[in-house]
């Protein structure tokens, strides 16, 4: 099975702030990649594909780069709505993984 | 309006059996490739199983944890898609998501991710 190992499991920041979230995968998946917001009680959201491309109603504050092994999300400008916490998804081979997930939280 | 709403979940015994329903509307239902992705309490998500689309004659993906007691399965004429499990354990309370997986190219080269979610449902095994 591929391992997705995110970092850091939490972090605290303040609004404005740019926020920074990497996922790395225990092999090469290319551009596999998904991520995924979610708040406390609710569903996962939807916001990147293909590691960089942002699904339909995302904000552009948010970004995905990286392929091969190595991946990072930003979110450039930390708003009130976006504490959450935040998960990576391999989608290259079976069984599909999860990172264990980033919580950001109010400085 | 694109949407998914999960039922079925409840209190059930260990070694038991319960089955989860997907209700999936305003979109192609049998074009899709469809999930059950789950969550512990507390936990972070781990996905469960796939359906393929009609193209792929609706085959199916196990985690191997879930694999010979968990079964997806659907229904096109209901727009269902529905989550059998047996043998129930403890480990196996969690609120079950399905989520819909949309196909989008890149370079070519088709990318199958989830892009739409049901709100859950909360499936507990305990005696």
């Amino acid at each position: 099975d591929i391992q997705m190992t995110q970092s850091p499991s939490s972090l605290s920041a303040s609004v404005g702030d740019r926020v920074i979230i990497t996922c790395r995968a225990s092999q090469n998946i290319n551009n596999y990649l998904a991520w995924f917001q979610q708040k406390p009680g609710k569903a996962p959201k939807s916001l990147i594909s293909a590691a960089s491309s942002l699904q339909s109603g995302v904000p552009s504050k948010f970004s995905g780069s990286g392929s091969g092994t190595d991946f990072t999300l930003t979110i450039s400008s930390l708003q009130p709505e976006d504490f959450a916490t935040y998960y990576c998804q391999q989608y290259k081979d079976y069984p599909l993984t999860f990172g264990g997930g980033t919580k950001v939280e109010i400085k | 309006e694109v949407q998914l709403v999960e039922s079925g979940g409840g209190l059930v015994q260990p070694g038991g059996s319960l089955r989860l329903s997907c209700a999936a509307s305003g979109f192609a239902f049998s074009d899709h490739y469809m999930d059950w992705v789950r969550q512990a309490p507390g936990k972070g998500l781990e996905w469960v199983g796939r359906s393929r689309n009609k193209a792929n004659s609706y085959t199916t993906q196990y985690a191997a944890s879930m694999k010979g007691r968990f079964t997806v399965s659907r229904d096109v004429s209901e727009n269902s898609l529905y989550l059998q499990m047996n043998s129930l354990r403890t480990e196996d309370t969690a609120v079950y998501f399905c989520a819909r997986a949309q196909l989008r190219y890149f370079d070519g080269l088709s990318h199958y991710s989830m892009d739409v979610w049901g709100k859950g449902t909360t499936v507990t095994v305990s005696s």
